[in-house]
């Protein structure tokens, strides 16, 4: 069973506008929580992060929040360009004091000119 | 280069064949980390590393996959008799300490093909 889930494979969005990409874990016991971003043939690249002892983080156009009673992440990108076009991965660690990193299937996201 | 590098890029090898999979990861980092990412899916965990030892094997499908880190540096998945549902793409990360927090690089991967 999927413990972290990116129900949306894909979104397209206008040059400009906001983008909102949306992530559900089942355990509350995850402490941390991250977004890759991956384009064709390369590995994924970190974005941002954020801890289970915070409900926002944001970095330039990037900011994540975080409802731990929905158990529910969302990447927010304002504004979108073009550039942002990629795999964007949810991403959950900490569980029981795992190292590993529990990922999402991803959601496509195009920003269209 | 500065980053995770895997060789190669691209195996293709026949069913029932042994493969194996390098990583080179950033110099000086302790935390290496192997996954599998099957086509529509996310990244799935197979091992960790913390220096020289699997601190974490519990992603190993079966005793066809094995990894090594002997120098606590350079890593090796290696899989015996390979089978076509191994056909995936295989990412190496490494970050500076381990650490669920700490931001893990990843290289570009390793798309292995079992004909």
């Amino acid at each position: 069973d999927q413990q972290v889930k990116q129900n949306s494979p894909s979104l397209s969005v206008q040059e400009g506008r906001i983008s909102i990409l949306n992530c559900d874990y089942t355990n509350s016991m995850f402490d941390y929580f991250l977004w890759y971003k991956k384009y064709p043939a390369e590995g994924p690249t970190f974005l941002i992060s954020i801890s289970s002892i915070k409900d926002k983080n944001e970095d330039g156009r990037f900011t994540v929040f975080l409802n731990k009673s929905a158990k529910h992440l969302s990447l927010h990108i304002v504004p979108s360009q073009p550039g942002d076009s990629a795999v964007y991965f949810c991403a959950a660690s900490g569980l029981y004091g795992s190292e590993k990193l529990v990922f999402g299937k991803g959601t496509k996201l195009t920003v269209n000119p | 280069g500065a980053g995770v590098s895997q060789t190669p890029s691209n195996k293709v090898t026949e069913k029932g064949k042994y493969v194996e999979l390098r990583c080179d990861p950033i110099s000086g980092h302790t935390a290496l980390y192997w996954y599998r990412q099957s086509l529509g899916q996310g990244p799935e965990f197979l091992i960790y590393f913390q220096g020289t030892g699997a601190a974490d094997d519990s992603g190993l499908p079966n005793d066809r996959f094995f990894a090594v880190r002997p120098e606590g540096s350079v890593s090796t998945l290696k899989i015996q008799r390979t089978e076509r549902g191994d056909s995936a793409v295989y990412l190496c990360a490494s970050s500076l300490a381990g650490g669920g927090n700490t931001e893990a690089f990843f290289g570009q991967g390793t798309r292995l093909t079992v004909v």
